[in-house]
């Protein structure tokens, strides 16, 4: 099973400014099957980008994905009020779903 | 409007059994793989499940596995989870998810299960 890690734990940051969380695997992610999402308390879980860079459908472009193999990123360009948020990264390979243990960006 | 939406979610004792199930609307259920996927209070996202778009073929976390049994109805567009042996550490929120190349593009909004005596 691939174990994702993602770092910081908190992000503390201010809104205007950019936000770059990270998101490690133990193994290769296949075929860069890995996405990104968004939860707010209360909220199920939305999904920001999918395929390690694409964003889905109704995603603002100041949210963007990069990376492949082991290391992966999500960089929000300009922080609005609306995204402190908690953000999870997930992969899929081999039939089986993980997902990383969560980065939470609050407002500084 | 695509919307999942999930029932059967309560509060049951440690040992008993319950079936959650997740009504689909507003795209074609049949061509979709679909999964089961949890939250503890406070914690993070744990996938739980998942179920071929046809229903032939079935995969589980091993925290559930010869516990938990997933199945698909596609002429009632109807997601299930048959959960049985609950333990406390299977209190959660559970959401069922739209899956698309890999990605759970569609969420539900969850069903609580409490295990607790």
């Amino acid at each position: 099973e691939i174990v994702l890690t993602q770092s910081p734990g908190t992000l503390s940051l201010s809104p205007g400014e950019r936000a770059t969380l990270s998101c490690r695997a133990s193994q290769s992610v296949i075929g860069s099957y890995l996405a990104w999402y968004q939860q707010k308390p209360g909220q199920a879980p939305r999904l920001l980008i999918y395929g390690a860079s694409s964003r889905a459908t109704g995603i603002p472009d100041r949210f963007s994905g990069s990376g492949s193999g082991t290391d992966f990123t999500l960089t929000i360009s300009r922080l609005e009020p609306e995204d402190f948020a908690v953000y999870y990264c997930q992969q899929y390979g081999s039939s089986s779903w993980t997902f990383g243990q969560g980065t939470k960006v609050e407002i500084k | 409007e695509v919307q999942l939406l999930e029932s059967g979610g309560g509060l049951v004792q440690p040992g008993g059994s319950l079936r959650l199930s997740c009504a689909a609307s507003g795209f074609t259920f049949s061509n979709f793989v679909m999964d089961w996927v949890r939250q503890a209070p406070g914690k993070g996202l744990e996938w739980v499940s998942a179920v071929s778009s046809g229903g032939g073929s079935t995969y589980y976390a091993d925290s559930v596995k010869g516990r938990f049994t997933i199945s698909r109805d596609n002429s009632r567009t109807t997601l299930y989870l048959q959960m049985n042996s609950l333990r406390a550490e299977d209190t959660a929120m559970y959401y069922c998810a739209k899956s698309d190349r890999g990605a759970f593009d569609v969420w539900g909004q969850g069903t609580m299960v409490t295990v607790s005596s």
